[in-house]
């Protein structure tokens, strides 16, 4: 049961590198999210897919960009990473609006 | 603007203690409401989903009860173990808008033997 897989597991960046974050889930839902998690902070929204197609901006969307590149995946991108995008990120997918939501088990990016 | 709390912060009991994790929220109108529990390090599992229209819900020593009208959720856990330890995390999946899981800071709990 593979559920949510994200990869990587870890990056390391330099200040102003880009990277891509990669989501994939096999449950057949319709919903898709990225989070970031920081200490003090809590999960917080960053985006989200309602549904394939369709992609809109969470609480903190400054500084990131998504691809909703089919029903399965789900990627987010930094364009340019600053030291404030150190953080873990958790995709999470759910099967409609009134689902429980599967999370993946994070990637743990650092910009130096 | 939805708000959740989650009391207390930190918990330490020794292994064998019945416990209560309370979870509030400010707006009523929420669609359901999910613990999951969180490992150092890990990802999130969730636990126990709730439905709105729904009071509790149980999966093994876990017993999740939901008070919509007063905003509030309580996570039991019977027979507490070592193994119990970890962050448990409260979220309302929000209604009206779009999707929004709005998530409290957690419990942090420590079973010791």
């Amino acid at each position: 049961n593979a559920g949510v897989t994200q990869t990587p597991k870890f990056q390391v960046l330099k200040t102003g590198q880009s990277m891509t974050l990669q989501c994939a889930q096999d449950m057949n839902h319709n919903s898709m999210y990225w989070y970031r998690q920081d200490p003090g902070m809590g999960l917080r929204l960053i985006y989200y897919s309602a549904s394939e197609g369709t992609t809109d901006k969470g609480e903190v969307p400054n500084g990131y960009n998504v691809s909703r590149l089919n029903k399965r995946e789900f990627s987010l991108r930094l364009e340019s990473a600053a030291p404030s995008q150190t953080s873990v990120y958790f995709c999470a997918s759910s099967l409609n609006r009134g689902g429980g939501y599967t999370f993946g088990s994070g990637t743990r990016l650092t910009v130096v | 603007k939805q708000e959740v709390t989650q009391i207390p912060a930190a918990l330490s009991v020794p292994e064998g203690e019945n416990l209560v994790l309370n979870c509030s929220f400010t707006d009523s109108a929420i669609y359901n409401l999910q613990w999951f529990r969180q490992d150092p390090g890990k990802g999130l599992t969730s636990l126990l989903l709730i439905q709105s229209s729904q009071r509790e819900q149980t999966s093994g020593r876990l017993n999740a009860s939901l008070d919509k009208s007063s905003g509030r959720s309580t996570l039991y856990i019977a027979a507490s173990q070592p193994g119990d330890s970890a962050t448990y995390l409260c979220a309302v999946l929000i209604s009206g808008g779009y999707n929004k899981l709005i998530f409290g800071a957690g419990t942090r709990l420590a079973v010791h033997p």
